[in-house]
């Protein structure tokens, strides 16, 4: 069956430029999850979806970062003004249930490898 | 707080021998789950096993083995045979049931599998 895809795979922005990533969860999945990833480390929280609603923004590293899942399936998230700090792989992931905090296993996405100049 | 370490930033292993990679947790929640995942240069993470806290066997997997060691808290990843297709980051991870939490990942440990 299919896997999460996102797109696209890679993404080079100049400094100041808005970026969008798009996530395709697998279908029916409940939980969406936004990570970034540093060089050299594993993924970090950003952000998590149950369907449309956004339960938890916490990871998000500031206010130019939003992210949405409008009908509970598609997520997309957005970097307005990009830094060169916000080089990095972002990945999606899905999860079958509800719940942030749950022991179920996140089905991750081919990442989106962002580089700023 | 949760937190989990890799030790091993990098390992060399000959094809064909078996290999483990050592994670360690801390966690004060009794319900978590532990998972390993695989991260190739193509970068997707692929998930390979999963152990839950309450679980009486360690967890297994085709070639992979988690060896689950509540009391020292330990989930070392054990990959039997390797291959050269092996090749690639491995991240331990963990989530616990307590509802602030979420899925916190190690830093890796680059496997290499020589021919």
């Amino acid at each position: 069956g299919a896997g999460v895809s996102q797109s696209p795979r890679y993404k080079v922005a100049k400094r100041g430029q808005d970026v969008a990533l798009r996530c395709d969860p697998i279908s029916g999945h409940v939980s969406l999850f936004w990570y970034q990833q540093a060089l050299g480390q594993g993924p970090e929280f950003l952000t998590y979806f149950q369907n449309e609603a956004q339960l938890d923004k916490s990871g998000l590293p500031s206010d130019r970062f939003f992210a949405e899942r409008p009908e509970g399936s598609v997520s997309t998230l957005k970097i307005q003004r990009t830094q060169q700090e916000d080089s990095a792989v972002y990945l999606c992931a899905s999860s079958e249930n509800p719940g942030l905090a749950t022991t179920d296993t996140q089905y991750f996405g081919p990442g989106t490898r962002l580089t700023v100049l | 707080a949760q937190k989990i370490t890799q030790t091993q930033p990098g390992m060399f292993v000959q094809e064909k021998e078996a290999v483990t990679l050592d994670c360690t947790y801390d966690t004060s929640d009794p319900s978590y789950g532990l998972f390993w995942y695989k991260q190739p240069s193509s970068g997707e993470m692929i998930f390979l096993i999963y152990q839950g806290s309450y679980d009486q066997q360690n967890a297994t997997e085709g070639r992979y083995s988690l060896n689950f060691q509540k009391a020292r808290k330990s989930a070392n990843l054990v990959i039997s045979a390797s291959q050269l297709g092996d090749s690639a980051m491995y991240f331990c991870a963990m989530s616990t049931g307590n509802r602030d939490d979420k899925i916190i990942f190690g830093k890796g440990t680059r496997l290499h599998i020589l021919p």
